[in-house]
């Protein structure tokens, strides 16, 4: 059965180092979500993605985060100049198209360490 | 803006005993509501969805839960827990299709012997 892959699986970075976790969507999909999960809270939305372009994004998604889709398969999410507040587990997701465009298949995360 | 609430952050059962996990939301539009299941160290599987079809829903691993829309709730139950069920719960809706998901804070449920 097709999966979102993510890599890294861990990551580990000095402040203010740019980062970049990479998500592979499942194929035929059309939408791509990030979310993020800060230790012992709960999943955050980010932002979303499509026809190459954020269709939504939250307060949190500020100017130090960017996204792209640099080709047919990858999906990527930049942090500028990492905080130690970007600690946290992100999440990528997509959603297909047709009569499943309700549900979300989530990647299995990237844990990011802001030392 | 929609939102949910999980009541009960941790839920302790015992092995073969009933499993209820609650859910409340907020909408102002009819909502599509999902239970997402998190083992440790791992992504977010769908457990079951509800998108306006029948109000009881069935989903994997013996789970189901009904939308009753007077009370706002969805509640996610299990007749006889499983010690592999343990793990954390989320709640989620959203209201539009392909619009974002938002959680709530999440239940773990711990099956003891």
């Amino acid at each position: 059965e097709p999966e979102v892959t993510q890599t890294p699986s861990h990551q580990v970075t000095q402040m203010g180092q740019e980062v970049i976790l990479r998500c592979v969507p499942i194929s035929n999909h059309l939408y791509f979500y990030w979310y993020r999960q800060i230790l012992g809270q709960k999943v955050e939305f980010l932002v979303s993605f499509y026809n190459n372009e954020i269709s939504e994004k939250s307060e949190i998604f500020d100017d130090q985060f960017s996204v792209e889709r640099p080709d047919g398969s990858n999906f990527t999410l930049k942090i500028r100049s990492t905080k130690l507040e970007d600690s946290a587990m992100y999440f990528c997701a997509s959603l297909p198209p047709g009569r499943e465009a309700d549900t979300q298949y989530f990647g299995p995360g990237t844990r990011l360490t802001v030392l | 803006a929609q939102s949910v609430t999980q009541l009960g952050s941790h839920v302790s059962v015992s092995e073969g005993a009933l499993v209820l996990l609650r859910c409340n939301y907020s909408s102002s539009v009819p909502p599509y509501l999902f239970w997402y299941v998190q083992y440790p160290n791992q992504g977010l599987q769908l457990l079951l969805k509800y998108t306006s079809a029948a109000t009881l829903v069935k989903g994997i691993n013996g789970f189901e839960a009904e939308f009753k829309k007077s009370e706002t709730s969805f509640h996610l139950t299990k007749p006889s827990a499983h010690m592999s069920d343990a793990a954390e719960y989320f709640c989620a809706v959203s209201v539009v299709t392909a619009s974002k998901l938002t959680f709530g804070t999440g239940t773990r449920l711990q099956v003891t012997l």
